[in-house]
């Protein structure tokens, strides 16, 4: 059964670098039939998409978050990673990661399954 | 990208039926048959509970199910549990290989 666990810290001040990973397991990273993304909640709120990357390393955006996202893709770990820097307290958020499934054909986008258990990160100083 | 919008909070009682809309573009929910929906109970992940529009997920209740017309989706839960209160989400591809949630519904059962 596949399972994604995030870790990373749970605390970052303000105008510094969000730096979580994803770990995969039960599966391989580079099935060429998902992609592999970064979702966030505030809390009590609703959900972001962030990005996705598929494991060629061919990597999407949100585009109100671009300029300040980086995900990655480390197949030798089977992780995958997401880098959100100049955060401020609007990024205190629980940041989930989860696997996307990827339409053979068009390379489009479906479902999220399954999901991580989510980590809150606290920007503060 | 604009968030897809959702009712803040809908409520039924046991035993009846509720939907919930999500309204997005023809850039995304008009264009794609690509909507899918999510149940989250507090602190939990979401769970994935209806994909591509009507499609159940092994082991999802068939007391759930998707539809949509043109730049709306719906999920209906028929024959409302305690255990079905829980915030839903609705998603949708949005071109461009980019990805677009709804602002979540939360549903009391009464």
């Amino acid at each position: 059964q596949l399972q994604l666990q995030e870790s990373g810290p749970g605390l970052v001040k303000p105008s510094e670098t969000l730096s979580l990973t994803c770990t995969v397991s039960g599966g391989s990273i580079s099935n060429t039939s998902y992609y592999w993304g970064w979702i966030r909640q505030p809390p009590g709120k609703g959900l972001e998409w962030i990005g996705s990357i598929y494991y060629s390393g061919s990597i999407y955006y949100n585009p109100s978050l671009k300029s300040r996202v980086t995900i990655s893709v480390d197949t030798s770990k089977n992780q995958f990673s997401l880098k959100l820097n100049s955060v401020t307290a609007a990024d205190t958020t629980v940041y989930y990661c989860a696997r996307l499934l990827r339409l053979k054909n068009s390379g489009r986008t479906n479902w999220f399954d399954p999901w991580g258990q989510g980590t809150l990160v606290t920007v503060s100083s | 990208q604009s968030a897809l919008t959702q009712p803040a909070s809908v409520s039924g009682s046991p035993g009846q039926s509720i939907t919930i809309s999500c309204t997005g573009t023809s850039s995304d929910v008009g264009s794609y048959n690509l909507v899918s929906w999510y149940q989250q109970h507090p602190g939990k992940a979401p769970k994935l509970m209806i994909y591509e529009v009507n499609k159940w997920p092994s082991g999802v209740s068939n007391r759930f199910s998707g539809s949509k017309s043109g730049n709306t989706a719906s999920l209906t839960i028929s024959g409302l549990q305690a255990e079905d209160e829980a915030d839903y989400f609705c998603c949708s591809y949005a071109g461009s290989y980019t990805v677009v949630f709804g602002g979540g519904t939360k549903l009391t059962v009464l």
